[in-house]
């Protein structure tokens, strides 16, 4: 079975802080998503990851995938309360398989 | 962009009943439809893969018997929760693809099952 562990699981910072989420597996993905849930609301893609080595931003949002393609990183900097909200990696496989998500919050 | 419509949003149904939830693709035809499982504050659990014109395949723990995927159409996958208990209550949410491999997934915006 692959699995994807990500850490850590609740994260609660003040606004203007930086944090940094990892999602690692001892498998090989093909390619790597990050998503954003909000509460009651299917996730929302934010970024895919392919290259090993690649490094993607998003704004405030900087991804990484692990040169081995086997784990990957995703680091806010200055965060907002808007971005409060349930962080998931998902690895494919064939299906897309989810880690067990980064709830994040930003108190102002 | 493309559209996965779920429906209903939300339903209550009595434990013993069972409750069908419709997953539709608006604006493009899904080969493959994904139906996951997901409890409060925790990530999604992959329940089956179903692929159009053919048997759904379910993960290692899903019962199939009394979870019924029917993808009968390249717009539409339907999950029925069969006998649904108290312990069926879960956020469902599905999520299609055209096409094989890493292509883009369009997820629902899920469906909030209470059974009491």
């Amino acid at each position: 079975t692959q699995l994807l562990e990500q850490s850590p699981q609740f994260l609660s910072i003040q606004e203007g802080e930086n944090l940094t989420v990892y999602c690692n597996s001892s498998s090989v993905f093909s390619s790597l998503q990050w998503y954003r849930q909000e509460p009651g609301e299917g996730p929302v893609l934010l970024v895919t990851v392919v290259t090993g080595g690649e490094v993607k931003k998003l704004k405030r949002l900087t991804f990484q995938f692990g040169d081995a393609r086997k784990d990957s990183s995703l680091h806010i900097t200055a965060a907002q309360p808007g971005d409060t909200g349930l962080y998931l990696c998902a690895g494919h496989t064939g299906k897309l398989i989810f880690g067990q998500g980064t709830t994040l919050q930003v108190k102002p | 962009g493309a559209v996965v419509s779920q429906h209903p949003s939300r339903v209550i149904c009595k434990s013993g009943t069972s409750v069908k939830i419709e997953c539709r693709s608006l604006d493009f035809q899904a080969t493959t439809m994904f139906w996951y499982r997901q409890f409060p504050k925790q990530s999604l659990m992959l329940m089956a893969t179903s692929n159009e014109g053919s048997k759904a395949t379910y993960e290692q723990g899903v019962e199939k018997d009394k979870f019924l995927i029917n993808h009968a159409s390249l717009t539409l996958s339907t999950l029925t929760v069969t006998s649904a208990h108290p312990e069926d209550s879960s956020f469902y949410i599905c999520s299609a693809r055209w096409g094989q491999g890493t292509s883009t997934l369009h997820f629902g915006n899920g469906t909030r099952l209470t059974v009491t």
